[in-house]
């Protein structure tokens, strides 16, 4: 109930290709999904976040699709750059007595050159 | 304004010694959020606390570890006896108020336990 299930593991993109990385949840409850980048040694920096409201949210070349019934949402990253090389979260989290964000288990994006 | 901030970035500790993990908050905000993660591994919640309260530590193993945010100073994890399994990279987080809001992280404390 409280998973995030993130996919694939692992990713290799063409520099300018579509980066595509999915996550599924099943708690219905969950009302914020928030989408993390993590680049080796540092935390993890929020990168955009969604609402269950809206069905898609985008900022420049990264975008969150949302489908509530599916409860599926994926992040979209566009024209993919050698420097968008790093570890991606998705995350979940409800606002109901109390704040606390539940983490997929990451994707490793590798943009080549 | 100074992000959150943990220290030791890197700490080495014996198998049955002690781990004291501290996390200065960004200034206003009064929620704290501690996260383990392992190698290759996504990020596990361990434990919410604001000012003097836990307030949800379900992620908490049942023995040797704590956690406290005391009204003055930062928030410390502490975890008694290490065993090897407690190698990893903790990261606290904190935020200005609860649900929807941008937890900030701090750069995290990386155990190892020898």
């Amino acid at each position: 109930q409280q998973q995030v299930k993130q996919s694939p593991q692992s990713l290799i993109v063409q520099k300018g290709g579509i980066s595509i990385i999915n996550c599924a949840y099943e708690n219905t409850a969950f009302d914020y999904f928030p989408w993390y980048q993590q680049f080796p040694g540092k935390g993890p920096a929020l990168l955009i976040a969604i609402r269950p409201d809206v069905s898609e949210k985008k900022e420049g070349r990264f975008t969150i699709s949302f489908n509530k019934s599916a409860k599926q949402f994926s992040l979209h990253i566009m024209d993919s750059q050698p420097g968008d090389s790093a570890t991606y979260f998705c995350a979940a989290s409800m606002n109901t007595g109390g704040f606390k964000t539940i983490f997929g288990a990451g994707t490793r994006l590798f943009v080549k050159a | 304004n100074a992000g959150v901030m943990q220290n030791p970035r890197h700490l080495v500790r014996r198998r049955g010694q002690e781990a004291r993990l501290r996390c200065s908050p960004m200034k206003g905000h009064s929620h704290v959020y501690w996260y383990r993660q392992l190698p290759e591994e996504g990020l596990k919640f361990m434990v919410y606390l604001q000012k003097e309260n836990i307030i949800d530590e379900s992620g908490m193993p049942k023995e040797r570890f704590s956690a406290e945010f005391p009204k003055e100073g930062p928030s410390i994890l502490r975890i008694q006896q290490v065993v090897r399994g407690d190698s990893a990279a903790y990261f606290c987080a904190s935020s200005p108020t609860t649900g929807n809001t941008e937890a900030f992280f701090g750069q995290g404390t990386r155990l190892t336990v020898v």
